[in-house]
């Protein structure tokens, strides 16, 4: 099973910034927190990881709690294009494979 | 630098026949991981393939099976489809454990 919890659905306004909410109360202290979406049948683009510290790319912004019990994904100027499911998992770098997604949530940004 | 190939992006079988799905990785990676994502789910792992050797597998009977070649590139078998087979599945490449980056998947119709 997922070790995450996301809500199911979210709005955001073409924009502005999309803040998406994990929970992963249960981590470990060498679990990283991925983040990937899923554009509708298309296979999933990976986003941003992290493990304690705030991180920052091209894409977005990962912003982890201080006790790593939850993190926020920021999209910080959505456009129509960043519409997907955004999965959340927690997983061990170099560990033997899997990545166990949840059902995510799905981000409908709207103009 | 290439990304991960899946090929063919589409295919239509019946029930008890047996479908080749191949995956190429990207260039510089040496483990391949496979996931089956059904409609409105998200993916499931199937098995992980490292330096051409099964590495961890998920929940998915024996008639799934698969190879790793030395460049690297693996393919995934399903003997004697069911109709419940039907999925899109996903090919995902990384290097040693780390951040796994997936192809564009293989549309599997099973009739």
């Amino acid at each position: 099973d997922a070790k995450t919890t996301q809500p199911p659905s979210m709005d955001c306004a073409e924009g502005r910034a999309a803040n998406l909410p994990c929970n992963h109360s249960t981590i470990s202290g060498n679990e990283y927190v991925y983040w990937y979406r899923q554009i509708h049948s298309q296979g999933p683009q990976y986003i941003i990881h992290g493990l304690k510290n705030n991180e920052t790319n091209e894409m977005a912004s990962l912003i982890i709690t201080e006790d790593r019990k939850s993190s926020t994904l920021i999209l910080p100027h959505a456009t129509l294009r960043d519409t997907a499911v955004y999965y959340c998992i927690v997983r061990e770098q170099g560990s033997q494979g899997n990545l166990i997604f949840g059902k995510g949530t799905k981000l409908s940004v709207k103009p | 630098e290439t990304g991960v190939t899946q090929s063919p992006t589409h295919l239509i079988k019946t029930r008890g026949q047996q479908v080749t799905l191949r995956c190429s990785s990207q260039s510089g990676h040496n483990t391949v991981s496979w996931y089956q994502q059904a409609l409105g789910q998200g993916p499931q792992f199937i098995f992980q393939y490292y330096r051409e050797e099964e590495n961890g597998r998920g929940n998915f009977p024996p008639r799934f099976s698969g190879l790793q070649f030395p460049n690297y590139s693996s393919e995934l078998n399903v003997n004697a489809l069911e109709l419940d087979d039907s999925a899109l599945y996903l090919c995902a490449s990384s290097f040693s454990g780390t951040t796994q980056y997936f192809g564009p998947g293989t549309r599997l119709t099973v009739l």
